[in-house]
C-alpha cells in the first residue's frame, strides 16, 4: 500500500465549480499535512498546510481526520488557472524534515 | 517565499556519461537539502538527503555511487548522475531547508532539472 494515495483523475470541471480532493495516508505517526500545486513540468508549489480544526485560504479549504487518516481539499468558485495537479503530502512518516509524496490529482477546469 | 534556484533546466546527454545539476539557496542557508525525482505520472520519489558538511543520507533503493551528493556550503548542493543511461531519464528537483527560514523548516523547492539520457 502506498504511505499516501490520491485519486489521479483527471477531474474535468466547469469554470465557477466546486470540486474537492481526497487523500489518504497510511502511517497513523505522520505528523504535518499540506496541499501543494503543481503546474505541468514545473516545481511542486505549497498551496496550504492542514490543520486538525480544518483551515481556509480564500478559496481553498483543507480538513484533516486523524481518526481515518484522510485528508481534503475543496476549492470554490474554481478558476482556469486553477487547473494543476494537486499533492497531497505529509511529513514525519520517516522522521525528521522528510516530506512524502501522493501521486498528484490533476484538474482541469474549462470554460 | 525563499528563492532556490536549479542548474541547468534542461540536459540532453549521451548514455554513459555524467552529468552535474546544482542546486542553490539564493538568499537563506540551507542546512538541508533534498533531492527527488519525478517520473512522468508519479508523484516525487525523495532520492536523499543531504546536511551540509556531512555525507548524503540515502533513501532505500537509490544507489550513492551512481547518484552523487555533495553538500560542500550552506547554499550549494550538487548531485551527479555518473554513466547516465536512458532509464535516468527524469524529472530532478532539489529543495532546501533551513533554520533561518520557515516556521517549520519549510521546504523551498528548486524549479527543477529535466534530464534526457539518449
Amino acid at each position: 500500500r502506498k504511505e499516501v494515495e490520491q485519486d489521479p483523475g483527471p477531474f474535468n470541471v466547469p469554470e465557477g465549480a466546486t470540486v474537492a480532493f481526497n487523500c489518504t495516508y497510511s502511517n497513523s505517526a505522520s505528523q504535518s499535512f499540506f496541499w501543494y500545486r503543481q503546474d505541468c513540468r514545473k516545481e511542486p508549489k505549497l498551496l496550504m498546510s492542514v490543520y486538525s480544526s480544518g483551515n481556509e485560504d480564500g478559496r481553498f479549504t483543507a480538513q484533516l481526520n486523524r481518526a481515518s487518516q484522510y485528508i481534503s481539499l475543496l476549492i470554490r468558485d474554481s478558476k482556469l488557472s486553477d487547473s494543476a495537479t494537486y499533492l497531497c503530502v505529509v511529513k514525519g512518516t520517516g522522521g525528521g524534515n522528510k516530506l512524502t509524496f501522493g501521486t498528484g490529482t490533476q484538474l482541469k477546469v474549462e470554460l | 517565499g525563499a528563492v532556490v534556484s536549479q542548474h541547468p533546466s534542461w540536459v540532453i546527454c549521451k548514455s554513459g556519461t555524467s552529468v552535474k545539476i546544482e542546486c542553490r539557496s539564493l538568499d537563506f542557508q540551507a542546512t538541508t537539502m533534498f533531492w527527488y525525482r519525478q517520473f512522468p505520472k508519479q508523484s516525487l520519489m525523495l532520492m536523499a538527503t543531504s546536511n551540509e558538511g556531512s555525507k548524503a543520507t540515502y533513501e532505500q533503493g537509490v544507489e550513492k555511487d551512481k547518484f552523487l551528493i555533495n553538500h560542500a556550503s550552506l547554499t550549494l548542493s550538487t548531485l551527479t548522475v555518473t554513466s547516465a543511461h536512458p532509464e535516468d531519464s527524469s524529472f530532478y528537483i532539489c529543495s532546501a531547508s533551513g533554520s533561518d527560514r520557515g516556521g517549520w523548516n519549510e521546504q523551498f523547492f528548486g524549479p527543477g532539472t529535466r534530464l534526457t539520457v539518449l
